[in-house]
């Protein structure tokens, strides 16, 4: 099956800086590639995602940036604010296969310090 | 819409007890998952179902069964509990592949802690 790798494991940066978080998959099956941002005590949610067919994409201050050949994905959180502190999960999925089971990394956990 | 939802939020079991999550969504998504979490790692999947009358193991099955008479809800139940399973519980849905949409987002409950002592 799939495996996700992500790095790094936590991450602190000052405010206004900016956050790079980088995953590997293994599976060159995989064609969907979302992020999800988990705040304390909630279930994670979708921030950005990308398909296979695009190499970039961006959404006011965050993008991601796919690379098919190397097999990794990367976060970019640009301008970081405090509220951007979270656990950041990168994952994997195959829209082709059926149930669509998608594979996580071991998440980021994220500080802004103001 | 409320989404997601999980019952309870919190819970202790004692070894050898059985309990069920429950989870029910009203967005009429066909697919539905549920996932542990545990410290420091990511999500790991249990078991999914693809629509009412379907479900199959995800990567970590054991000591955990489905059901799925209803494409709303989806609960998770543990027979025997053992301290192995004290986790974070998430369930979760997707619309089914629609046309075009290669792809959909995987809206998430908000957790059920569960702890056995």
């Amino acid at each position: 099956g799939e495996n996700v790798e992500q790095h790094p494991s936590t991450l602190s940066v000052q405010e206004g800086d900016s956050a790079v978080i980088k995953c590997t998959y293994s599976d060159s099956a995989s064609n969907y590639f979302p992020w999800y941002k988990q705040e304390l005590g909630k279930g994670p949610q979708l921030i950005i995602d990308i398909r296979s067919n695009v190499g970039e994409k961006k959404d006011q201050r965050i993008a991601v940036t796919l690379n098919k050949t190397a097999k990794h994905f990367s976060l970019h959180i640009t301008e970081t604010q405090p509220e951007d502190s979270a656990v950041y999960f990168c994952a994997a999925s195959n829209w082709l296969n059926t149930g669509n089971q998608f594979y996580f990394g071991t998440g980021t956990s994220l500080t802004v310090i103001p | 819409n409320a989404g997601v939802t999980q019952t309870p939020k919190f819970r202790i079991l004692k070894i050898g007890q059985s309990m069920t999550l429950q989870c029910t969504q009203d967005m009429n998504h066909n697919y539905m998952y549920w996932y542990r979490q545990d410290p420091g790692m990511g999500l790991k999947l249990i078991y999914y179902s693809v629509g009412a009358g379907i479900t199959d193991k995800g990567e970590v099955p054991n000591g955990y069964n489905v059901s799925r008479s209803t494409t709303e809800d989806f609960p998770l139940r543990l027979e025997l509990a053992a301290p192995s399973q004290t986790s974070v519980y998430f369930c979760a849905s997707t619309p089914a592949l629609a046309g075009a949409h290669l792809y959909n987002e995987q809206f998430f409950g908000p957790g059920t802690r569960l702890t056995v002592l």
